[in-house]
């Protein structure tokens, strides 16, 4: 059964910092999403990565995935206030089911 | 185009009392899915339905029940309702490599 685990929980940073919140999973996954939450709102798809060396970015996020070392991450460069929010990555597993890791909640300071 | 969307938004209820959160899509997805997100927590799966008349249990299925007679709908039964089940709930649908969720059921057992 896939588990997915992300690293850190918590994740306090200033602002223009440049930080990773890892995601690892443990067995084999087609793709692996991030998403982004606000305070009392729904998941905001951020990346799909699809293939092992995916690289895909948007604006100050940028996310890749090695399947190989069952690990994505999602690099933050020059943090801004803006980004403060908790991060889900979710991987697919082989029974049509995404398995979400337990987030990373982001507070950038200014 | 309506996408997911969740009723009520909010809602209490009393312990032992039961309740239906409804779940419609307009996308014509076969996919259907019900997350369960305690505070500060990720998302949990609960059932998930890869066509109508087929349903599946997911990682947290005890005390709920679900249905799928046809493709829009996908609601979600709660019996006797605990203070355990105090959650947002999400829907969701998939379709090829993307997820769509609803904007979240908010409910308070006490």
């Amino acid at each position: 059964e896939l588990k997915v685990e992300q690293n850190p929980l918590f994740l306090s940073m200033q602002e223009g910092k440049n930080y990773t919140i890892y995601c690892n999973y443990s067995t084999t996954s087609d793709r692996l999403y991030w998403y982004r939450q606000d305070p009392g709102k729904s998941l905001e798809s951020l990346f799909v990565l699809l293939s092992n060396g995916a690289v895909k970015q948007e604006g100050r996020l940028m996310a890749s995935l090695d399947t190989k070392a069952r690990l994505s991450t999602l690099h933050i460069t020059a943090a801004v206030h803006d980004l403060s929010a908790t991060y889900f990555c979710a991987g697919w597993s082989g029974t049509y089911k995404y398995i979400f890791g337990t987030g990373t909640r982001l507070k950038v300071l200014a | 185009n309506a996408g997911v969307t969740q009723t009520p938004k909010f809602r209490i209820l009393k312990i032992g009392q039961s309740m239906t959160l409804q779940c419609t899509q307009d996308m014509n997805h076969n996919y259907m899915y019900w997350y369960r997100q305690d505070p500060g927590m990720g998302l949990k799966l609960i059932y998930y339905s890869v066509g109508a008349g087929i349903t599946d249990k997911g990682e947290v299925p005890n005390g709920y029940n679900v249905s799928r007679s046809t493709t829009e709908d996908f609601p979600l039964r709660l019996e006797l309702a605990a203070p355990s089940q105090t959650s947002v709930y999400f829907c969701a649908t998939h379709l090829n490599t993307e997820a769509f969720f609803g904007q979240g059921t908010r409910l308070t057992v006490v």
